[in-house]
């Protein structure tokens, strides 16, 4: 079964740090892109970041730049997103999605459960 | 970065009605475009991509139409599982973005 676990979300005090993860299963992760979007309670999604396959190519939304860091290891089957420097806006179900590419277009077709990040004093 | 706009944000139908949603782009996008269907509580589904491509295992009733800056996700005769909140995303820069989201309930 094609499977995304996020995990490491908690509380966190603004200004600190947190490491998410997310474990994939049932396909082979080294062959897709990865990327993580975001939901603020109540809120629409929002996409925060991606990464290409071999990690060649990475993008990330301006509210985030300079503050996250996203990466992968293949070998583990991992995901991850460094968040430094946070923010009670960054206050949001963190969810990973893999991405297809399929001819030109690209989409998000597999999407795990959400870890929760709460950024307050 | 392209803005995607939703109309309605909201609506209310009854089990058999047809719905029809409108995303709009910012700029031309051709059908670099994806819609998406979330339920309370739970982890977004892809429904359709390049604008009217239907996702494996998703039902017939679920289409999509639309290039350039104006696209429609239509269901064709609603179902109980079917009331949820539906986004559109571009992918037609690397710098995605989804739109506002339309929520669908019972009337």
């Amino acid at each position: 079964e094609v499977q995304l676990v996020e995990s490491g979300g908690g509380l966190v005090k603004p200004g600190g740090s947190l490491r998410l993860s997310c474990a994939a299963s049932g396909f082979t992760f080294s062959s897709y892109s990865m990327n993580w979007v975001r939901q603020a309670p109540g809120k629409g999604l929002e996409w925060v970041s991606s990464i290409s396959s071999s990690s060649s190519y990475i993008y990330y939304a301006d509210s985030v730049k300079g503050r996250f860091t996203i990466s992968r290891d293949n070998a583990k089957n991992s995901l991850y997103l460094q968040m430094n420097s946070l923010r009670a806006e960054d206050t949001a179900v963190y969810y990973c999605a893999r991405g297809r590419q399929q001819l030109v277009h690209y989409y998000m077709d597999v999407w795990g459960k959400g870890t929760t990040v709460t950024v307050s004093s | 970065d392209i803005q995607m706009t939703q109309s309605p944000s909201s609506l209310s139908a009854s089990v058999g009605d047809r719905v029809t949603i409108t995303c709009r782009a910012s700029q031309s996008i051709s059908s670099y475009l994806n819609w998406y269907q979330q339920k309370p509580g739970k982890a977004p589904k892809l429904l359709i991509y390049a604008a009217s491509s239907l996702q494996s295992g998703v039902p017939s009733r679920f289409s999509g139409s639309g290039s350039g800056t104006d696209f429609t996700l239509t269901i064709s005769s609603l179902q109980p599982e079917d009331f949820a909140t539906y986004y559109c995303q571009q992918s037609y820069s690397t710098r995605f973005t989804f739109g506002p989201g339309t929520k669908v309930d019972i009337k």
